[in-house]
């Protein structure tokens, strides 16, 4: 059966970084985008973007452009999610999404990520 | 920030109708597919509708999505207390060139 298990929880000071990854399995992990979702304590959904597990391409919603990026390692069926320069308000859930056309079949359990000084 | 538009609530008894609305644009909903997702407390979202309308397997018939313009749908009929959750609709944007969400629904069952 398809999973996404993520990695989990982090806490991070303001002015740094996080990596959160995604492990896929009972799939073809190279067969789907992976997309990456996030939502703030009581708030909504978010798209952040998504990668082309095939060939490594991106592409990043605007309000993460230049500090978000997202890798993979194929040989471990893995997806990395790193944003950077974090804020307090960038305190939230974040989830990874299998990508099936436009929209997404499987998600992962989710990783807080809390950002406080 | 999100570019389609839900009430933030709905509510009603059990055994009743239900309906979400999704409001969006050209560039959204007028263009492309709409999907809804629900979100039971504490879990990650499931999908629930796809391409305006269909189901995956598994989700209740009593679930029912629709489209028409810019804007879509999504009905719940003979509510079930587990219905209660967070709904959100969903679709690509060309605009954006990137998928947005609806503002969320919370549904209540009274």
């Amino acid at each position: 059966q398809v999973q996404l298990v993520q990695s989990g929880a982090e806490v991070k000071k303001p002015g740094a970084s996080v990596r959160v990854s995604c492990k896929a399995s009972g799939y073809t992990f190279t067969g789907y985008h992976l997309h990456w979702v996030r939502q703030a304590p009581g708030q909504g959904l978010e798209w952040m973007g998504r990668i082309n597990p095939s060939a490594g391409d991106t592409n990043y919603a605007q309000n993460f452009q230049g500090r978000v990026t997202m890798t993979r390692d194929t040989s471990i069926s893995t997806a990395y999610m790193e944003l950077s320069r974090l804020r307090s308000d960038d305190t939230a859930v974040y989830f990874c999404a299998r990508g099936f056309f436009d929209y997404f079949d499987y998600w992962g359990q989710g990783t807080l990520v809390t950002v406080s000084s | 920030q999100s570019v389609l538009t839900q009430p933030p609530s709905a509510s009603g008894t059990p055994g009743q109708r239900v309906t979400i609305s999704c409001s969006g644009s050209s560039s959204n909903i007028g263009s492309n597919t709409v999907n809804w997702y629900q979100q039971l407390p504490g879990t990650a979202p499931k999908l629930l509708h796809y391409n305006n309308n269909q189901r995956p397997s598994g989700v209740p018939d009593r679930f029912s999505g629709s489209k028409s313009g810019t804007s879509a749908s999504l009905a719940i009929s003979g509510l079930q207390s587990e219905d209660e959750a967070d709904y959100y609709c969903a679709a690509w944007d060309d605009s954006l060139i990137g998928y947005v969400f609806g503002t969320g629904t919370k549904v209540t069952v009274l």
